[in-house]
């Protein structure tokens, strides 16, 4: 496709769900990357995919979250027991090589009730 | 955690003005990249600045690194009320780092 997208665009979920977010990387791009932004802040780096390995987790914020990447391709976040405090603007990026630069997505707006 | 931090948190001009925005970093860098969000949402990407690299241009948009400060500045000429949005400075680490760490931002006001 032209640019990363990402799915669902908005997700309101109650407490203790759990929630799957979605996000389909730059044809051709090797790396992809997870972040988090609540309301007024900079983003938080999550997690980083090397094809369909993560060598880089150290920003999952507890064993609530996961993701995995297939294909070399898309991409799922997932986030268990979901709490208020996930409560965010999830973004996904993609680059064709580690280090150069990165292409957001829309980002997903996700609402723990 | 964030490292470094932008400044000002906030800047309001009135079109055809310039705007500068400043950012401080506290580790060594890759490189550096400028990111604008409009409405909380996507993030576009502006301009990458390497370690050993000292300006970049791209159209009214200039980006100086200062590596011995550990600081950029971004500034946008002749803005335009279509320039209001946040900005933000990402650095890239060096060695195995692929990470981008963000800043707060700055949020920008083009007024007419």
């Amino acid at each position: 496709g032209a640019g990363v997208s990402q799915s669902p665009s908005n997700k309101v979920t109650e407490k203790g769900k759990d929630v799957e977010l979605r996000c389909d990387p730059i044809s051709g791009h090797t790396a992809l990357y997870w972040y988090r932004q609540r309301l007024g802040q900079g983003l938080e780096f999550l997690i980083y995919f090397q094809g369909n390995s993560a060598p880089d987790k150290s920003g999952l914020p507890s064993d609530r979250f996961s993701a995995e990447r297939t294909g070399e391709s898309v991409s799922t976040l997932t986030i268990q027991r979901t709490q208020q405090e996930d409560s965010a603007v999830y973004l996904c990026a993609s680059s064709f090589v580690r280090k150069t630069e990165q292409f957001f997505g829309p980002g997903t707006r996700l609402t723990v009730l | 955690s964030q490292q470094g931090e932008e400044d000002p948190q906030a800047l309001s001009i009135q079109e055809g003005e310039n705007a500068t925005m400043n950012c401080s970093y506290k580790t060594s860098i890759n490189n550096l990249q400028w990111y604008r969000q409009n409405s909380g949402r996507g993030l576009v990407h502006l301009i990458l600045i390497r370690s050993n690299e000292r300006e970049k241009h791209s159209g009214r948009l200039r980006v100086t690194l200062d590596t011995s400060k550990k600081s950029s500045s971004l500034l946008i000429t002749a803005s335009r009320a279509a320039d209001t949005a946040s900005y933000f400075c990402a650095r890239l680490g060096t060695g195995t780092a692929s990470k981008l760490t963000f800043g707060t931002g700055t949020r920008l006001q083009v007024t007419l």
